[in-house]
């Protein structure tokens, strides 16, 4: 059974670049048929999709953010990795990897998730 | 696309029914024939679970008490006998216009 799990640092100063790493257990990145998402959580924004990317390279993001994020895919550790820029206080939420099954647009999303890392944006 | 939930907060007694309403802004019904409307369940303390894919289709291992019904614009989660099990917040999203994915802001369910 796929496994996700996030790691990062829990506190980033403001106008910093926040970087988090999921490690994927029980599957392969490369297995092909999947997107590798970041989602994240906050209370004043809710649940807010960040972005995904598939081991061919295509790469999705939310035009509100598309300018601050990148996403990357290390296939040699099983990893897949969130940037985000230029961090201000509203970028303090839970964030969460998930898996999306199926390369189809659209597609019917996040079927599995991590247990999510805080991350508090704070001088 | 806006997600509106209702109600925001729902008490319901163990082993009595629950509803929950899902209204999108636009919708959903994709030009390949497909609603992509998801139900999400999040517990205490732990990530969403996708409980319900395209309107009406139970992920695996999902109790049959839970189903999903609408079309259009207007949706509904239903639990027919609630557990204690059931606690925690419930969002729909939409994957039918993205980007982006857009998330109901949740429903609060708590036992009586």
């Amino acid at each position: 059974q796929v496994q996700l799990q996030e790691s990062g640092p829990g506190l980033v100063k403001p106008s910093q670049t926040l970087s988090l790493t999921c490690t994927v257990s029980g599957g392969s990145l490369n297995s092909g048929d999947y997107y590798w998402s970041w989602i994240r959580q906050s209370p004043g924004k809710g649940l807010e999709w960040i972005g995904y990317m598939s081991y061919s390279g295509a790469t999705y993001k939310n035009p509100s953010l598309d300018s601050r994020v990148t996403i990357s895919l290390d296939t040699s550790k099983n990893q897949f990795s969130l940037k985000l820029t230029f961090l201000t206080a509203a970028d303090t939420a839970v964030y969460y990897c998930a898996r999306v099954q199926g390369l189809a647009l659209p597609n019917d999303a996040f079927d599995i998730w991590g247990q999510g890392t805080m991350v508090t944006v704070s001088s | 696309v806006v997600m509106t939930q209702s109600p925001l907060s729902l008490p319901v007694s163990l082993g009595q029914p629950a509803s929950i309403s899902c209204k999108s802004s636009q919708n959903l019904i994709h030009s390949d024939g497909d609603t992509y409307l998801n139900w999400y369940q999040q517990r205490p303390g732990q990530s969403p679970r996708r409980l319900i894919y395209k309107v009406s289709n139970r992920d695996s291992g999902v109790p049959d008490r839970f189903s999903g019904s609408g079309s259009g614009t207007e949706f509904t989660l239903k639990i027919s006998r609630v557990e204690a099990e059931d606690v925690g917040i419930y969002y729909c999203m939409q994957a039918t216009h993205w980007p982006p994915y857009t998330f109901g802001q949740g429903t609060k369910l708590e036992i009586k």
